[in-house]
């Protein structure tokens, strides 16, 4: 199994400021995803971070908005650009490991 | 597009059993996943088809049809910690999931 944290936890944010979320695994994976839940509804794909390349994003997300490093193969971050309420949100980092998938704890975040 | 349709609200007694059926079309899928995930958590891995047919672990069972686009998730023996949300997700083959809006299971003493 993979473990997985993320930092930090929960977060209540300023509109117009920046958040950037930090995914640390205990495995060595080759690629990372990064999904966003709001609020009650279901998880949807932001993008899909491999290590040495620019990060893949989904239809609606781009990288200006929600910029993405992925510098070896156990780390990641995402940022949250020039935040709106919109964009409170619990934002997990996954992970792929024999088949099965692994979701960090999450961040909680919060936009005034 | 992969629509992804779940029951957005199932009940159950304590001791019953629950089937919680996904439907789904897509043009093709590495396998297919079961999260389960309580109110202000992270989803937590159930299950896991690939194949056809049934994949038991314990009280969960889920199931996979791939010609009828057809999946159920089996609960068996139904617990009050059991009453959460179950997502069902398609995997692509780099691993990307999409997920279906999840039901909500309450189960009741």
């Amino acid at each position: 199994s993979a473990v997985i944290s993320q930092k930090p936890s929960r977060d209540i944010c300023q509109r117009g400021t920046s958040l950037t979320i930090q995914c640390q695994v205990d495995s060595q994976v080759t690629m990372m995803f990064w999904y966003r839940q709001q609020p009650g509804q279901s998880l949807t794909l932001i993008a899909t971070a491999n290590q040495g390349s620019e990060a893949t994003y989904e239809s609606g997300f781009v990288i200006d908005k929600f910029p993405i490093s992925r510098p070896n193969l156990t780390f990641s971050t995402l940022t949250v650009s020039n935040m709106s309420p919109e964009d409170s949100s619990i934002y997990l980092c996954s992970v792929e490991l024999a088949n099965e998938q692994f979701f960090g704890p999450g961040t909680r975040l919060t936009v005034l | 597009g992969q629509n992804i349709d779940q029951p957005t609200e199932m009940t159950a007694t304590e001791g019953a059993i629950v089937q919680i059926n996904c439907t789904y079309q897509t043009s093709g899928f590495n396998g297919l996943f079961w999260y389960q995930q309580h109110a202000g958590e992270a989803p937590t891995f159930l299950s896991y088809n690939v194949l056809d047919g049934l994949e038991e672990k314990g009280r969960f069972s889920s199931f996979l049809s791939r010609s009828k686009g057809y999946s159920y998730l089996l609960l068996k023996e139904l617990q009050m910690k059991d009453s959460a949300s179950y997502l069902c997700g398609l995997a692509d083959s780099w691993g990307k999931l999409q997920f279906g809006a999840g039901t909500q299971v309450v189960v009741t003493p």
